[in-house]
């Protein structure tokens, strides 16, 4: 499978626990992006790279959480302190970040569905 | 800053009618428009985007789309829908970097 790939799939965890989620982009997509989405809504941003460097955040995106792409390839999200509005699916892309007719296409991953207890 | 409207949150519709599901978008600069697709357990599908060019985009699965720049819209059209095509449907705008997506429309295809 050459799409992206999210782990875990599901994480259940209690109220004040740290939780961390990975993204594996597709092979040479030099961008990846995460966002969030909650039920009855669309997926809303929160921060993307271009290769490591973590290039926008969004508001949405407090203190308790960080975001690394270390060596340009997979990403991870970190939740410190989880609160209850945390619960959510967390949905990473991956895009080329060529010019051009496919340029920037925005693929997406299965989610990883956080419940926060 | 960015937005989308998706007017129809839910749509019901028997198999073979017509589907049209509208979309507007607010942006300022050159616009990238996309549908995204979510099959029932699946993730996130792109059905179809407009960059430049041609206004009338056509995507996967007997999927349109019509960009009509004085109307700020980008609706989905699709002559004849199939019980397959239950989902649930995203339009989104990209501005720099980041999709801003509408908060979607559940389709129901009846067979």
């Amino acid at each position: 499978d050459t799409g992206v790939s999210q782990n875990p799939r599901h994480k259940i965890t209690k109220r004040g626990q740290n939780v961390t989620f990975r993204c594996d982009p597709i092979s040479e997509h030099n961008r990846l992006y995460w966002y969030r989405q909650t039920l009855g809504q669309g997926p809303e941003f929160l921060t993307y790279f271009q290769n490591e460097a973590q290039l926008e955040k969004s508001r949405l995106l407090s203190d308790r959480f960080s975001a690394e792409r270390p060596k340009g390839s997979f990403s991870t999200l970190e939740i410190q302190r989880t609160e209850q509005g945390d619960s959510a699916m967390y949905l990473c892309a991956s895009s080329l970040g060529a010019q051009g007719l496919f340029a920037d296409t925005q693929y997406f991953g299965p989610g990883t569905r956080l419940t926060v207890l | 800053a960015q937005s989308v409207s998706q007017h129809n949150h839910h749509v019901i519709l028997s198999e073979a009618a017509s589907l049209e599901l509208g979309c507007n978008y607010s942006y300022g600069g050159t616009v990238n428009l996309f549908w995204y697709v979510q099959y029932p357990g699946q993730h996130l599908q792109l059905l179809l985007k407009y960059f430049s060019g041609d206004p009338l985009v056509k995507g996967i699965k007997g999927f349109e789309a019509e960009f009509i720049k004085s109307k700020f819209s980008f609706n989905l059209r699709k002559p004849s829908v199939q019980w397959s095509d239950t989902a649930e449907y995203f339009c989104a705008v990209r501005g720099f970097q980041k999709l801003v997506f509408g908060t979607g429309t559940r389709l129901l295809v009846s067979p």
